[in-house]
């Protein structure tokens, strides 16, 4: 139990276009998911909250205009990378907390690599 | 300084060793510490979930919490190939606040 999966894997995409990754629960629903960024050999890092009905809560320094987060139901959660650039090449992971409700039981998705040209 | 402090390795041993992982944190609030483990290009996979101080054995891996010390440790006893992986700890003060991850040590088993 408790799966998260992504979509896709792994992206590269051209300067200036947007990119949109799903983050899904498989067999449990997640009122709350939530994105994280990992640069090479650093640690992940929370960009923002996700949270089904209601606007995403992001971090200090995360633009949302950039970034857009859209909780479409209880198993579904997406992130838009709008006009992407170099800098924004990453890896992104998404998690929602365990069925147990607990936020300090996350259940990781297997990422997607962004790579922006 | 940071919240969460890990040594990032590398770190390699031979087969069959114990390893030791290691994090601290400044944070007196934390309440739950968690092990990760990152396969290369994979999100990470929850390894082991303490609350508050004491130890927890899962198999070949021990979990121990030194809250007086804000020390937290990770014990691979009879470490195999397959262990070699970035290890994360994470933790939080609980009531759906923030996780802060460490950055991650990188072990090699060699067989």
């Amino acid at each position: 139990g408790a799966v998260v999966s992504q979509h896709p894997s792994w992206v590269i995409c051209k300067s200036g276009t947007s990119v949109k990754i799903e983050c899904r629960s498989l067999d449990f629903q997640a009122t709350t998911m939530f994105w994280y960024r990992q640069f090479p050999k650093q640690s992940l890092m929370l960009m923002a909250t996700s949270n089904e009905g209601s606007k995403a809560t992001y971090e200090q320094g995360v633009e949302k205009d950039k970034f857009l987060i859209n909780h479409a139901s209880l198993t579904l959660s997406t992130l838009t990378v709008t006009s992407a650039h170099p800098e924004d090449s990453s890896f992104y992971i998404c998690s929602a907390p365990g069925t147990s409700g607990s936020y300090n039981e996350q259940f990781f998705g297997p990422g997607t690599r962004l790579t922006v040209l | 300084q940071k919240e969460v402090e890990q040594d990032p390795g590398p770190l390699s041993v031979p087969e069959g060793a114990i390893v030791s992982l290691n994090c601290t944190y400044s944070n007196s609030a934390f309440q739950y510490f968690m092990w990760y483990r990152q396969y290369s290009r994979k999100g990470p996979e929850l390894l082991m979930y303490t609350y508050s101080s004491g130890n927890k054995e899962d198999g070949r891996f021990t979990a121990q919490v030194d809250k007086s010390s804000k020390y937290i440790s990770l014990f691979i006893r009879d470490s195999q190939p397959s262990d070699s992986a970035t290890y994360l700890c994470a933790m939080s003060a609980g009531g759906g606040n923030q996780f802060y991850f460490g950055t991650g040590t990188s072990l090699t088993v060699i067989p």
